[in-house]
């Protein structure tokens, strides 16, 4: 259970294209996802919170216009890298948490989408 | 904020025991996560500690010692497809949502 589907699982577009990564919670309901951003050899760095019905938090440092999120639904929730450029990127990837008590719930992760702006 | 530290990269010989250590910096601790990430994959879940302790599940052990701020994940009978990255993940100050290591490159070789 609690699978997580990210997709696409790859992207390679031209500078200036707007690109959409969906993320879905398969086999439970989540209020809340989380969007992270990897670079090679560095960590898991979090970018958003995804609230169902509401606007996303962003971390600070992340610029909310050009990283859209829409949670639209219990299941799915959508980044949007806007007009995005070679530095965006990076492999961005989301996760889940199970809505059920608290405490020990991991998040599970989708597969990932790998960003590459020529 | 949270500091977290974790050896950059580690090697093992196959049939092996390695040990990872994770240690951290942080107020209000709420539980220390350890997650699996192979090349190019996202990470996956492995254990979870929030008492002090070993926590075992199969090959994979976990242990926590909040007063030194120190976890280490033990993996036995090291294989090949062990090779992976190892994220410790903190989580502190009454958030839910952890925050990551920069993880331990573990290279198994024959």
């Amino acid at each position: 259970g609690a699978v997580v589907s990210q997709h696409p699982s790859w992207v390679i577009c031209k500078s200036g294209t707007s690109v959409k990564i969906e993320c879905r919670s398969l086999d439970f309901q989540a209020t809340t996802m989380f969007w992270y951003r990897q670079f090679p050899k560095q960590s898991l760095m979090l970018m958003a919170t995804s609230n169902e019905g509401s606007k996303a938090t962003y971390e600070q440092g992340v610029e909310k216009d050009k990283f859209l999120i829409n949670h639209a639904s219990l299941t799915l929730s959508t980044l949007t890298v806007t007009s995005a450029h070679p530095e965006d990127s990076s492999f961005y990837i989301c996760s889940a948490r199970v809505n059920r008590g608290q405490g020990n719930q991991p998040q599970h992760f989708g597969d990932g989408t790998r960003l590459s702006i020529l | 904020g949270q500091n977290i530290d974790q050896p950059t990269e580690m090697t093992a010989t196959e049939g092996a025991i390695v040990q990872i250590n994770c240690t951290y910096q942080t107020s209000g601790f709420n539980g220390l996560f350890w997650y699996q990430q192979h090349a190019g994959e996202a990470p996956t879940f492995l254990s979870y500690n929030v008492l002090d302790g070993l926590e075992e599940k199969g090959r994979f052990s976990s242990f926590l010692s909040r007063s030194k701020g120190y976890s280490y994940l033990l993996l036995k009978e090291l294989q090949m497809k062990d090779s992976a990255s190892y994220l410790c993940a903190v989580r502190a100050g009454g958030s839910y949502i952890p925050t990551f290591g920069r993880g331990t490159s573990l290279i198994v070789h024959p």
